[in-house]
């Protein structure tokens, strides 16, 4: 059982406030991982998926890094606004299959 | 482009009935994969297919489960005599040839089993 698990569950954050989240996953067999923005009623957006030691991914105001030996990575979002608002998926890829393994999410509300 | 597309987007049912939730991937993705979440739960894998086979269904909770993909492009998932844990947000993903393509995943459907 591939054990992949994403910190803090939820936040509150109020707009213009900067925050990151965390996602650790499994450090041996890793092929791919891969960053996910849910909002409700939608369909989960891909963000990044990250495949090498130390990358570093940017797209506007969100970006991630992976650490693949240690096993976890950061996403931050610089100045929060309140369409920012989202449950955060970071999901594992191994080796040895094609599905994900999800983690449980990081709830983000960010007030106006 | 069209993204993936299921239905019904939602379904009430009663315990012991059984459902079929409908998937449509991106044209010409070979890949199609359904998970399912669960209240306070990330998704959960269920089954994977390659074209017309299931090329991994190991996530299936038991034989009630069942999915089909018989021309390689529309998937059913199919449950029979459903049960109240059954109740969860169904999920469909579909990518261009698998092996850590990027899945795109389709908006859901909510089961609910009264």
């Amino acid at each position: 059982i591939l054990n992949v698990e994403q910190s803090p569950q939820s936040l509150h954050v109020q707009e213009g406030d900067s925050t990151n989240f965390t996602c650790s996953f499994p450090s041996s067999n890793f092929y791919a991982l891969h960053w996910y923005r849910w909002e409700t009623a939608k369909s989960p957006e891909a963000l990044f998926v990250m495949t090498l030691n130390g990358d570093e991914k940017k797209k506007g105001r969100i970006s991630a890094t992976l650490n693949t030996k240690e096993g976890y990575s950061y996403l931050y979002i610089k100045g929060s606004q309140p369409e920012d608002s989202a449950t955060y998926l970071c999901a594992f890829n191994n080796n040895a299959g094609n599905m994900l393994t999800f983690g449980g999410g990081t709830r983000l509300m960010v007030k106006p | 482009g069209a993204g993936v597309s299921q239905t019904p987007s939602n379904k009430v049912t009663e315990k012991g009935k059984y459902v079929e939730l409908r998937c449509d991937p991106i044209s010409g993705h070979t890949a199609l994969y359904w998970y399912r979440q669960s209240l306070g739960q990330g998704p959960e894998f269920l089954i994977y297919f390659q074209g017309t086979g299931a090329a991994d269904d190991s996530g299936l909770p038991n034989d009630r489960f069942f999915a089909v993909r018989p021309e390689g492009s529309v998937s059913t998932l199919k449950i029979q005599r459903t049960e109240r844990g059954d109740s969860a947000v169904y999920l469909c993903a579909s990518s261009l040839a698998g092996a850590g393509d990027e899945q795109f995943f389709g908006p859901g459907t909510r089961l609910t089993v009264l």
